[in-house]
């Protein structure tokens, strides 16, 4: 069975700096996907960002990317220049989709990022 | 833009009460699932939808029941609400994956989610 784990329950930083926020899994599988949501004090959570296994290059969306290394089944999430805004909780997940067509995803259990001013 | 709504933020029950969770969706999404959330544990999946009467058990489906009468909409019952059933509850929704674009319409949309107390 797939599982996803962040090893950090919570994590701060400084408004302006970089954060990394860490993910690790274990699948035997060597097609599936990989992303990171948001989920902002009482707000919907959202996708920050998304990674097919597949692909070498890391996925970077404006002031978050990571670093994804297939072979140590890592993913994890940098965010540049800390805002705000970016204070939330941070969810790791796995997705992979069946040979019947069929897919769910596995979360890890979440990092609580709070940015300082 | 996508729209997931569940029909209410706080929800307060009694022991033994049957409770109805409705989650509804503007995008014609096929792929609808009912997450809980807990404290220290993330997101579980609880039932998962991919067309209009089809369910399939998640993770942890003890205590609970689903039903997709429409597409749009997606209901979590609670038969018999009990005290650990208190939590975040999280619907979600997406559309399958395209054949030969894996990752096209993968993403999903989460709701505002509902925070059940069981008393």
């Amino acid at each position: 069975a797939q599982t996803v784990t962040q090893s950090q329950p919570e994590m701060s930083v400084q408004e302006a700096e970089t954060v990394t926020l860490s993910c690790t899994y274990d699948t035997s599988e060597n097609n599936y996907y990989l992303f990171w949501y948001k989920q902002p004090p009482s707000r919907q959570m959202i996708l920050v960002i998304r990674q097919e296994a597949y692909k070498q290059q890391n996925a970077t969306e404006n002031r978050f990317s990571v670093n994804f290394q297939k072979a140590a089944k890592s993913f994890s999430l940098k965010i540049s220049d800390s805002q705000l805004g970016d204070t939330a909780m941070y969810f790791c997940a796995f997705m992979k989709l069946d040979t019947s067509g069929t897919y769910k995803y596995i979360f890890g259990t979440g990092t609580r990022l709070k940015v300082l001013a | 833009d996508v729209k997931v709504t569940q029909s209410s933020r706080y929800l307060v029950k009694r022991t033994g009460e049957k409770v109805f969770l409705e989650c509804v969706q503007d995008m014609d999404h096929e792929n609808m699932f009912w997450y809980r959330q807990d404290p220290g544990l993330g997101l579980r999946l609880i039932y998962f939808s991919y067309d209009v009467k089809m369910k399939e058990k998640g993770d942890i489906p003890e205590g609970y029941s689903v039903s997709r009468e429409k597409k749009e909409r997606f209901s979590l019952i609670l038969e018999s609400a009990s005290t650990n059933q208190t939590s975040m509850y999280l619907c979600a929704s997406s559309s399958p994956p395209l054949a030969g674009s894996p990752l096209a319409k993968n993403i999903q949309y989460f709701g505002a989610g509902t925070r059940l107390s069981v008393l």
